[in-house]
């Protein structure tokens, strides 16, 4: 079963401006994680924010972290668009060990 | 270079027809897993494992086994392949955090396709 869902489905921009895309997820968990994926290739990690972080930055990257409306999102700043690709949120299930993926926000950015 | 290896990248093969896709990694990762990728259904775990000899079934075990007989090592067996598992495949691995299940960031292959006939 989904953990995670992303939200919008697809989002389509033009470079420079920002993408934000949303991750909501229903139990408790230890972390959450945002991956990215270039058409058919393997998925590469982005970022891991902790149960007990609100915010975190990495370079164009900011993801945030709300555990009161178990929802997180990333922030791509002044998109290029080398950033078009899926992005994937993962959490870990409170029950087992499975790192559990949602169905993606498939991004593209226009030149 | 720490990594994930998977092959073979591609494969067409026949109903029934046994095959295995190997996958090993670098990194002594403790936890590695097997994921499928279909269009509009996301990643979806087929079998993980902690450990070696450690094995367990994901969301969608059926028709699949694993082994972990070496820590590098998660190779994905399909006894008899059906046409329903042609998918996208995935392996991934990372570390296991304190003994508790947080597994932190995973590192993936670079994904096999299979087409069975």
């Amino acid at each position: 079963s989904q953990q995670g869902e992303e939200d919008p489905q697809a989002l389509s921009i033009q470079e420079g401006e920002n993408a934000t895309m949303n991750c909501s997820y229903k139990t408790s968990i230890n972390n959450l994680q945002w991956y990215r994926q270039n058409s058919g290739r393997g998925l590469v990690h982005l970022i891991l924010i902790r149960s007990n972080e609100r915010e975190k930055h990495s370079g164009r990257l900011r993801v945030t972290l709300d555990t009161s409306k178990k929802s997180s999102s990333l922030l791509i700043t002044a998109s290029r668009a080398a950033d078009t690709a899926s992005y994937f949120c993962a959490t870990k299930r409170q029950a087992g060990t499975a790192l559990i993926f949602g169905k993606g926000t498939t991004l593209s950015v226009s030149s | 270079e720490a990594q994930v290896t998977q092959n073979p990248r591609y494969l067409i093969t026949v109903t029934g027809k046994k095959l295995t896709v190997t996958c090993s990694q670098n990194m002594n990762h403790e936890y590695m897993s097997w994921y499928r990728q279909d269009p509009g259904l996301g990643l979806r775990q087929i079998y993980y494992s902690m450990n070696v000899e450690v094995t367990d079934k994901g969301d969608v075990p059926e028709g699949y086994k694993v082994s972990r007989k070496e820590k590098r090592n998660f190779p994905l067996i399909l006894e008899s392949p059906s046409p329903n598992q042609t998918s996208l495949y995935f392996c991934a691995s990372s570390l296991w955090e304190g003994g508790q299940a947080r597994p932190s960031e995973a590192f993936f292959g670079q994904g096999t396709r299979l087409t069975v006939v």
